[in-house]
């Protein structure tokens, strides 16, 4: 089955500066790679995801990357902020008719020191 | 409702007893999944229903779990006979179909003591 490994565990940046996450994947039929943001006490949000057929997205100040050939896709947030601060999970999965099961890696706590 | 709704928010069970988990999708919602997620880890997945059928309860770590969605909304998540080991963050989540985002709700944090 799929695997997905992401560093760093941990990432503590300054305020303004940009932090960068990166995931690696195992099966390379995988074609939907989303990003989730969790605060203490709720649940994963959406944040932004990437499709297989796209190897680049940009959503104000978070952008993801994709490359299929290597098996990894990073996360990038520019000017962070505290708010920005929580624990960031990549996951992988394969679009099929049976359902988009998530294979999620562990995790990188974010903190945005002012 | 505005998102998935999950309770109990907390439950606490001595060992041996059985739990009951609730879910409420996103309205309209046709695919619904459960992950369990421990401390300090990413969630797992445990099992997908598309409408009110059971298509991969792959994830489901034993006989004492059982999961339902008799008319394809909401879904209960069952443990019995409860062990520590069952301690975790239990999270629903819903898509409009097979190839849209997946979004979660707060979460069940279960104890067994």
């Amino acid at each position: 089955g799929e695997n997905v490994e992401q560093h760093p565990s941990t990432l503590s940046v300054q305020e303004g500066d940009s932090a960068v996450i990166k995931c690696t994947y195992s099966d390379s039929a995988s074609n939907y790679f989303p990003w989730y943001k969790q605060e203490l006490g709720k649940g994963p949000q959406l944040i932004i995801d990437i499709r297989s057929n796209v190897g680049e997205k940009k959503d104000q100040r978070i952008a993801v990357t994709l490359n299929k050939t290597a098996k990894h896709f990073s996360l990038h947030i520019t000017e962070t902020q505290p708010e920005d601060s929580a624990v960031y999970f990549c996951a992988a999965s394969l679009f099929k008719a049976a359902g988009n099961k998530l294979t999620f890696g562990g995790g990188t706590r974010v903190l945005v020191k002012p | 409702g505005a998102g998935v709704s999950q309770s109990p928010r907390y439950k606490v069970a001595k060992r041996g007893q059985d739990v009951a988990l609730r879910c409420d999708p996103i309205s309209g919602h046709v695919s619904l999944f459960w992950y369990q997620q421990a401390l300090g880890q990413g969630p797992e997945f445990l099992t997908y229903f598309q409408n009110e059928a059971q298509l991969d309860k792959s994830g489901l770590p034993s006989d004492r779990f059982f999961a339902e969605r008799p008319e394809g909304s909401v879904s209960t998540l069952k443990i019995q006979r409860t062990q520590q080991e069952d301690s975790a963050v239990y999270l629903c989540a819903s898509s409009s179909d097979s190839l849209s985002g997946v979004f979660f709700g707060s979460g069940t944090q279960l104890s067994v003591l």
